[in-house]
Formats: C-alpha cells, structure tokens, sequence
C-alpha cells in the first residue's frame, strides 16, 4: 500500500514558467520533508515542515503543509534548468518511528 | 562536517555471489538508514539501525542483512544476487530515528 502519492509522476515545462507538484496521503504525518535528487547523486533534503498549514520558502520554492497534516504542495516561480531533479516527499510518523518516502515527481526544465 | 560517504561508488557483480556495502554517516549521527532504489520502484527501505540495533526493517527477503558498529558506521551485504539486485543503493544518516535524513551518493550495484 502506497502511504503516500506524489502527482504529476513526470513533468517538463519550458524555463520561466511556473509549477506545482503535490503529496497526499490519507495519513496524518507529524512532519513532512521535501528533498530534490539530481541524477547519480542522493537526495538532499530541502525543507522540514511541521505545523498545519505552515508555509515555508526557499528562494523560488514554496513549501505547504496541509492544516490536517496529511498532504504538501511545492510551488516553485519561474523554473529554471538548475530545477532539474527528482522531488521526493517524505511524512514522518514519530508514534510508529518511520520515515516513509513517496514515489516521486521527476521535473525537467528545459531551457 | 564531511558528508555522508559510501564506499564503493560502483559494483559490478554475478548472480549468486554476494557484496558488502558500506557507509559513514555525519558525525554526531547515531542512525543509519538504507535504502534501495530503482526506476520501477522508486526509494525502498531496506533498514535502519540506532547505537547498532536494527529499529526498522522494510520489506525485503532475508538475503539482504545490515549491522552498525559502534562508531555509528554501517554495511550491509546482499547475498546470493539476483538481477534484479540491480539497483542503486542509498544510506542516510540522521541524528536520531525518523529525523532528517542526509543521503550519501550512492552505490551503483549492477547484476549480470
């Protein structure tokens, strides 16, 4: 069983466009981690939400956090080839000790 | 600090043999987690280990077994390789269970 699905699976937009990619479950997470893969390299983590409906920015990204903790959107403002990469969520469940990662959304922005 | 290392960065190996994997986590972390990656399949956990206990365990066969010592490094070996052994296979080391995690590069793992 999937906890956790990430939408689109595959997305390419052309460099300066805008987009959203999404992470639901019908889990509720104590937090929810965002990490970027880059071919050949390990994920690297991005950001760590904690509250319902906390929104957190990194340069271009927008990070939420649903306010019933079960899904997060990333918003990212005029793309750019560097965001290339693989975007993994990952929910945190602290009463059962597990980080559980979704399948991925693989971004390629095309210059 | 120094980043996660994983040693080696490839393999290559045939079907029935087994392998060693091995990784150093961040220092100051005193978890371990493994993962097995592939384009089919995505990140799987394989385990994770906390002052050289296993915690968690994903849904592997046996043949896949890892250990900690008591410098926070960790291996873990696969034996009797199967093809579809092939994949890509990540460590992270965190500070404690379920935090963040900080990803090595990798081992390629290739079957024939």
């Amino acid at each position: 069983t999937q906890l956790l699905e990430q939408s689109p699976q595959f997305l390419s937009i052309q460099e300066g466009e805008n987009l959203t990619v999404y992470c639901n479950s019908s889990s509720v997470f104590s937090s929810l981690q965002w990490y970027r893969q880059e071919p050949g390299e390990g994920p690297v983590l991005l950001v760590t939400v904690v509250t319902g409906g906390e929104v957190k920015k990194l340069k271009r990204l927008t990070f939420q956090f649903g306010d019933a903790r079960k899904d997060s959107s990333l918003h990212i403002t005029a793309a750019q080839p560097g965001d290339t990469g693989l975007y993994l969520c990952a929910g945190v469940q602290t009463s059962y000790d597990k980080v559980i990662f979704g399948p991925g959304t693989s971004l390629s922005v095309i210059p | 600090k120094a980043g996660v290392t994983q040693t080696p960065r490839y393999l290559i190996k045939t079907r029935g043999q087994q392998v060693t994997l091995s990784c150093s986590p961040i220092s100051g972390h005193r978890s371990v987690s493994w993962y097995q990656q592939t384009p089919g399949q995505g990140l799987q956990f394989l385990f994770e280990y906390f002052s050289e206990t296993q915690r968690n365990k994903g849904n592997f066969p046996g043949r896949f077994s890892g250990r900690q010592f008591s410098n926070s490094r960790s291996e873990m070996n696969v034996s009797t390789l199967e093809l579809g052994d092939s994949a890509l296979y990540l460590c992270a080391s965190s500070r404690g269970i379920a935090n963040e995690q900080y990803f090595g590069p990798g081992t390629r793992l290739t079957v024939t």
